[in-house]
């Protein structure tokens, strides 16, 4: 069975400062994976996808992730982070091909300091 | 405007009923989810549907039941048999049988009290 692993439950970064958001995966193939970000009592945004081809996504609202198969990471960042990115951020993986399902990791609530 | 309509946004009920919650999408999506949000806990898998008049068990399905009689609707019960059923509740659907992408509602905070 497939599993995600954030490590870090919060994070704070400077208003400004660069961002990452780690995520790792277990999975024998590569699976597809996502990024998602939830404002406090909202639903879920996806940010981004992966499935093949460029390691590298660009997402929006200036996120993008990198794909290391090496490392099973796919590791969210931003340049600059705005007040606005405070909230959390889950990463996801779901089998490629086949009927599936997403499983979730347990998200990363960012903070966002003056 | 297309997309998935949860309601309704909170919900109260004593101990010992169930409730239903909707979740409603006019994407024509074929398939669709319910997942259950604790803090902490991040997602987890109810029941999802893949095509109408069939669904399958999550990794938490105990205490639940849904139908899916309608391509467009995908009803949660919560019986009296989930035993910590105060949870934030969330439905989604994706396109096709496999998740290429996943749309979320609003979301449903259900208090049982």
């Amino acid at each position: 069975a497939q599993s995600v692993t954030q490590p870090d439950i919060h994070i704070t970064v400077s208003e400004g400062a660069s961002l990452e958001l780690r995520c790792n995966y277990s999975y024998g193939a590569t699976p597809y994976l996502f990024w998602y970000v939830q404002s406090p009592g909202q639903g879920l945004q996806l940010l981004l996808k992966y499935f093949s081809g460029d390691t590298l996504v660009q997402g929006i609202k200036g996120f993008e992730a990198e794909f290391k198969r090496s490392q099973s990471s796919f590791n969210l960042r931003k340049p600059s982070v705005h007040w606005s990115d405070a909230a959390e951020y889950f990463c996801a993986v779901a089998p490629p091909k086949g009927y599936s399902t997403l499983t979730f990791g347990k998200g990363t609530m960012l903070l966002v300091s003056p | 405007d297309g997309g998935i309509t949860q309601s309704p946004k909170y919900l109260f009920r004593k101990e010992g009923q169930n409730v239903t919650l909707s979740c409603e999408q006019n994407l024509n999506h074929d398939a669709m989810y319910w997942y259950r949000q604790d803090p902490g806990q991040g997602l987890r898998l109810i029941y999802y549907s893949q095509i109408v008049n069939d669904f399958q068990k999550g990794d938490i399905a105990e205490g639940y039941s849904v139908s899916r009689e309608k391509k467009e609707s995908f009803p949660l019960t919560v019986t009296s048999a989930q035993k910590n059923p105060t949870a934030f509740y969330l439905c989604a659907s994706s396109p096709h049988r496999d998740v290429t992408e996943a749309f979320f509602g609003q979301g449903t905070r259900l208090t049982v009290v």
